[in-house]
């Protein structure tokens, strides 16, 4: 089955750039959607299709994927962008949803 | 502005069934797939599985969950529920309805508060 690979944790000073990466085989070649998840709250999506910003997601989330690393780029982190963040695909060889499993973003 | 809320129990015995309904109001069900996720205390999201608005033979299941798990629509309520017999502790989790945007690939873009399934005797 397919997997999705994330660090446990990133941490970030405020006002830097946070970069959360997710490793999968060839996930160049998928679409791939990243989710932020507050403390007590339900996931919300940030990105979707590898780039896309949902209307409402700040400027300040990014996102871009290539060969088997995708990455989640927060700009100018504030203290309310801590958070654990999933990424996601669809693995079509399974017919399956497959999550990361999550990165917790600390701005210290 | 869609929005979903699951209700249920929130207490199962072990090797019984969890039965959960996630009621959609301010949007339509038709043109989407609706989805049941589900995340174990301090881990990570699990994938359950989802099932298109006309229901048929229009679902995917997790490939280690799909013995067990049942997922069924009714539009004329707006509702989808959710089956997961012969349940054990490790079936413990939070558990989100959300609806699915499926286009070539899937993402989840509305998701209900969540509701917290505990197995015990």
């Amino acid at each position: 089955s397919y997997e999705l690979s994330q660090p446990l944790s990133v941490s970030v000073a405020p006002g830097q750039t946070a970069r959360i990466p997710c490793g999968g085989n060839n996930i160049g070649f998928k679409n791939v959607h990243w989710y932020q998840q507050e403390p007590g709250q339900a996931p919300v999506l940030v990105i979707y299709r590898d780039d896309v910003r949902p209307s409402g997601v700040p400027e300040r989330f990014s996102a871009s994927n290539s060969g088997n690393t995708a990455t989640l780029t927060i700009s100018s982190a504030q203290a309310g962008d801590e958070a654990d963040y999933y990424c996601q695909v669809w693995d079509t060889t399974t017919g399956s949803v497959v999550f990361g499993g999550g990165t917790r973003l600390t701005v210290l | 502005q869609v929005q979903l809320q699951e209700s249920g129990p929130g207490l199962v015995t072990p090797s019984e069934t969890l039965s959960l309904t996630c009621t959609v109001s301010g949007g339509s069900m038709t043109t989407y797939y609706w989805s049941w996720i589900r995340q174990p205390p301090g881990k990570g999201l699990e994938w359950i599985g989802y099932i298109y608005y006309n229901g048929n033979t229009n679902y995917y299941y997790n490939p280690s969950l799909k013995s067990r798990v049942t997922i069924s629509v009714d539009t004329s309520n707006n509702q989808f529920s959710l089956n997961l017999s012969s349940v054990t502790a490790a079936d413990t989790a939070v558990y989100y309805c959300a609806r699915a945007v499926t286009s070539g690939t899937t993402n989840f873009d509305h998701w209900g508060q969540g509701t917290l399934v505990t197995v015990s005797s």
